[in-house]
């Protein structure tokens, strides 16, 4: 099966700064690579993905990269802020039965420093 | 706010009981998850339906017991459980027919097996 590594465990940055995760995975079947973020007791929620046809993706200032090559992908958050905040999952998945079977890295706790 | 309601959003119960986990979701989802998460780890997949039919178990134990009455709600029912059992409880929905996607999470059922 799938095994997705996620690095590093925690982070913390100065508001405005910016932040960078990193994910590896081992299945070179995985076609999909969302991003996750968990706010304290709330569910996961999707902020951005990519999937294995493209190499980049931008979302204001949130920003993936995949390296399809070495299996890694990275999440880039620019001018984080206090809300940026939480716990952020990644994720690898291929089409599985109609459903996604969504592997998810262990995590990372970043926390923004007003 | 979710748009996959998880009732209830806690849950005590002791080893002998018997009780259920509901999950709601009226966004046209043809899939729908379970998952459970420990305090600081990530989401483990435990069951996925596709199109009301179970289509992924992820070798869980008889006492979590799965159901999809039908294309809105999935229940987990639960008994006899064990203390390691407590966690978060994820209900999640997505489309299904074989494109990966978004996966919509609820909020979480937590439980606490005394």
């Amino acid at each position: 099966g799938e095994n997705v590594e996620q690095h590093p465990s925690t982070l913390s940055v100065q508001e405005g700064d910016s932040a960078v995760i990193k994910c590896t995975y081992s299945d070179s079947a995985s076609n999909y690579f969302p991003w996750y973020k968990q706010e304290l007791g709330k569910g996961p929620q999707l902020i951005i993905d990519i999937r294995s046809n493209v190499g980049e993706k931008k979302d204001q200032r949130i920003a993936v990269t995949l390296n399809k090559t070495a299996k890694h992908f990275s999440l880039h958050i620019t001018e984080t802020q206090p809300e940026d905040s939480a716990v952020y999952f990644c994720a690898a998945s291929r089409s599985q039965t109609g459903a996604n079977n969504l592997f998810f890295g262990t995590g990372t706790r970043l926390t923004v420093i007003p | 706010d979710t748009e996959v309601t998880q009732t209830p959003k806690h849950l005590v119960m002791g080893m002998t009981n018997k009780k259920s986990l509901k999950c709601e979701q009226h966004m046209g989802h043809r899939a729908m998850y379970w998952y459970k998460q420990k305090a600081k780890k990530p989401p483990e997949l435990m069951f996925v339906y596709s199109y009301e039919k179970l289509s992924i178990n992820e070798s869980v134990p008889s006492r979590f017991s799965p159901e999809c009455p039908n294309s809105s709600l999935l229940n987990l029912h639960l008994h006899a459980l064990q203390p390691e059992d407590s966690a978060l409880y994820l209900c999640a929905s997505s489309h299904a027919g074989g494109r990966t996607g978004e996966l919509f999470f609820g909020e979480g059922s937590r439980l606490t097996v005394l």
